[in-house]
């Protein structure tokens, strides 16, 4: 049973660009989080898709945006790249119902240079 | 959501219990206790949760004040690779069917096994 993979691995773009970051769920889940770890922090809540809708937001600027499919998988998207957008993106998974844990899977770290 | 306090560090001796406390002392009715681990360059690992009842799976235990203010994660024979950050961390229950997906993470007890 897969859990929930994400791609890339890694990342390098430079300041200004765009990059799509993407994640497939674990197996019987349905709802996706996006969230944004900097160096050093604990991971913060970008937001939060369920049957293809944006659910829940975090702090974040509308230059983060992102889409879920109807195969539940989903994407990430940070438009004009900043160096502090620099950090690991995780993506978690959960089923709908009551109290389901998040699961989350390795990320990926983007380097903006 | 509720805040969450713990400590920064905690050292533990290989096969002896890691008891790691979290302060929760503004936690509601509504709110379960999450414990989560990241073990360095990985995602956060779900270890357990619980309401108000003490909780155990096969990795850990979870004791769960009277007055829910309070709780203690208990890894029961730790070993070098629980060497981790946890994160206690406060969930309302889910809100309109769907799974609550915001999860408030602090800065976590970052959980030392020493061999």
């Amino acid at each position: 049973d897969a859990g929930v993979t994400q791609s890339p691995t890694h990342l390098i773009k430079t300041r200004g660009q765009q990059v799509t970051l993407r994640c497939s769920p674990k197996s019987g889940h349905d709802t996706v989080s996006w969230y944004q770890q900097a160096l050093g922090q604990g991971p913060q809540f970008i937001f939060q898709y369920y049957e293809e809708e944006e659910r829940q937001r975090g702090n974040f600027p509308d230059r983060f945006s992102g889409h879920q499919f109807p195969n539940y998988s989903s994407e990430l998207n940070v438009n004009a790249l900043l160096l502090g957008d620099s950090a690991l993106y995780l993506c978690a998974s959960s089923k709908t119902g009551r109290n389901s844990p998040l699961h989350f899977g390795n990320g990926t770290r983007l380097t903006v240079t | 959501d509720a805040k969450t306090t713990q400590p920064t560090s905690m050292d533990c001796a290989e096969g002896r219990a890691a008891n790691l406390p979290c302060n929760h002392s503004t936690i509601s009715g509504n709110e379960y206790v999450y414990w989560y681990r990241q073990i360095h360059s990985q995602g956060p690992q779900y270890i357990i949760h619980g309401l108000k009842n003490n909780e155990t799976n096969e990795m850990a235990s979870l004791i769960i004040t009277e007055d829910r203010k309070s709780s203690t994660l208990i890894l029961p024979h730790a070993t070098l690779r629980d060497t981790a950050v946890y994160y206690c961390i406060v969930r309302p229950a889910n809100a309109g069917g769907t799974s609550y997906g915001k999860l408030t993470f602090g800065q976590g007890t970052i959980l030392t096994v020493h061999p």
